[in-house]
């Protein structure tokens, strides 16, 4: 079966370094995705891996291991409108996106 | 800007009356897809639009339907809304070319409330 795994919260304090994990088992990998989804809104696009390694995007980092099927984002420098919802969501072979239930950041001052 | 617009925001009805929820794209993206979330939950794909092409998800319940009459617009109906039904949803539109990241765009949301 498909299956995306990340935590449901995580706290973290203002000015800090998070990281948020991923893991997944998909039948097909054609890349990995995180979105960022505050309280109420739609996702917003944050970061594609599809090969192994660091994607460094500002104060934002994604990570890809394809062969352990897992991932992070990595946040430094927290902000306090950094406080939302991470989605993870794996592209299968028909460009289809099977996301994970996210994970919900707190943001302490 | 181009943007995915959906109409209404905010949506209140009767268990039971039907509802039609709006989505518009100036993205002229060939995909287009409805997503209902539940909180703290994924998204879950209740169709797609390939085109013209309709593709329906093997668990998305008869209750729901959609049309895209054009390229721009897309609608979700709702024929006999529940109290489980009650839930974002979520359009979103990305150009699929068979290569590389399928970039999701999502519109705004509509939240429905089932009394």
């Amino acid at each position: 079966g498909q299956n995306i795994d990340q935590p449901t919260e995580m706290t973290a304090t203002e000015g800090a370094i998070v990281q948020i994990n991923c893991t997944y088992q998909t039948s097909g990998f054609n890349g990995l995705f995180w979105y960022q989804q505050h309280a109420g809104e739609a996702p917003t696009f944050l970061s594609y891996n599809v090969l192994d390694g660091l994607e460094e995007k500002g104060r934002f980092s994604s990570f890809l291991s394809r062969s352990k099927g897992y991932s992070y984002l990595l946040l430094k420098e927290l902000q306090m409108k950094d406080s939302a919802s991470y989605l993870c969501a794996v592209q299968d072979s028909n460009y289809q996106l099977i996301w994970g239930a996210g994970t919900k950041l707190i943001i302490k001052p | 800007d181009a943007m995915v617009i959906q109409n209404p925001r905010y949506q209140v009805t009767q268990f039971g009356k039907p509802v039609t929820l709006s989505c518009s794209q100036t993205l002229n993206h060939n995909v287009m897809y409805w997503y209902q979330q539940k909180s703290s939950q994924a998204p879950k794909l209740l169709f797609h639009y390939y085109d013209k092409d309709f593709n329906n998800e093997a668990d998305t319940p008869d209750n729901f339907q959609s049309r895209r009459p054009n390229t721009s617009f897309c609608f979700l109906d709702i024929r006999s809304p529940g109290l489980g039904d009650a839930a974002m949803y979520l359009c979103a539109t990305s150009r699929v070319t068979g290569s590389g990241a399928n970039v999701l765009t999502f519109g705004a949301g509509s939240r429905l409330t089932v009394l």
